[in-house]
């Protein structure tokens, strides 16, 4: 199936600073790309979703200058957490749809510390 | 917007026990998906249901879309282990946006 990379992993930062995080698609083009957050043991919160070329669309309660989202070719969007604290840390996954359009490829997921 | 609700939020099986979780949407759906997530992993997708009425198996895996296209369920004969994780369902009426429902976190005990 296709395939979606999220790199780093893992990422431990101090408050203030910014990170950045990556998603490809590896084997297919993707025109959006979905960023979602989820807390311990609970569901997948939709972040944004982030289209090629232009601007993201934000979630409601998102803020869009702290969650900056760049997609810049048809295989990759990067998320930056701008200016982190610690409340920002959860674990960050990105998607896909692949390319039969149907279901949803998923990257490894980012576990962002902020201490 | 679109609701998806999914219940129950936890379920604790013995091993060997079967395993139900369902999934209701505010809306009708033009389908439904379904995804796994293990412990520390990232959600794969098992499999969509797209017709009124489908029912889908895959071994021991029973998906159901219902007649009117608002709920499912998925259903785990014989536990095991290996099942354990978290089952999500995610339904799409309109292009590539999916909604998730919270998800049915699955322990097995052996």
């Amino acid at each position: 199936g296709a395939v979606v990379s999220q790199h780093p992993s893992r990422v431990i930062c101090k408050s203030g600073t910014s990170v950045k995080i990556e998603c490809r698609s590896l084997d297919f083009q993707a025109t959006t790309m979905f960023w979602y957050r989820q807390f311990p043991k609970q569901s997948l919160m939709l972040m944004a979703t982030s289209n090629e070329g232009s601007k993201a669309t934000y979630e409601q309660g998102v803020e869009k200058d702290k969650f900056l989202i760049n997609h810049a070719s048809l295989t990759l969007s990067t998320l930056t957490v701008t200016s982190a604290h610690p409340e920002d840390s959860s674990f960050y996954i990105c998607s896909a749809i692949g390319p039969l359009n149907t279901e949803a490829f998923f990257g490894q997921g980012t576990r962002l510390t902020v201490v | 917007g679109q609701q998806v609700m999914q219940i129950p939020q936890y379920q604790h099986v013995q091993e060997g026990e079967d395993f139900t979780t369902y999934c209701n949407s505010s809306t009708t759906l033009s389908n439904i998906q379904w995804y796994k997530q293990r412990p520390g992993g990232h959600p794969v997708f098992l499999i969509q249901l797209v017709k009124s009425g489908e029912v889908k198996k895959q071994k021991r895996l029973t998906f159901q879309f219902g007649e009117a296209k608002k709920n499912s369920s998925l259903h785990i004969t014989a536990t095991q282990t290996t099942d354990v994780g978290t089952y999500f369902c995610a339904g799409s009426n309109a292009g590539n946006m999916l909604t998730f429902g919270g998800g049915t976190r699955l322990m097995v005990k052996p």
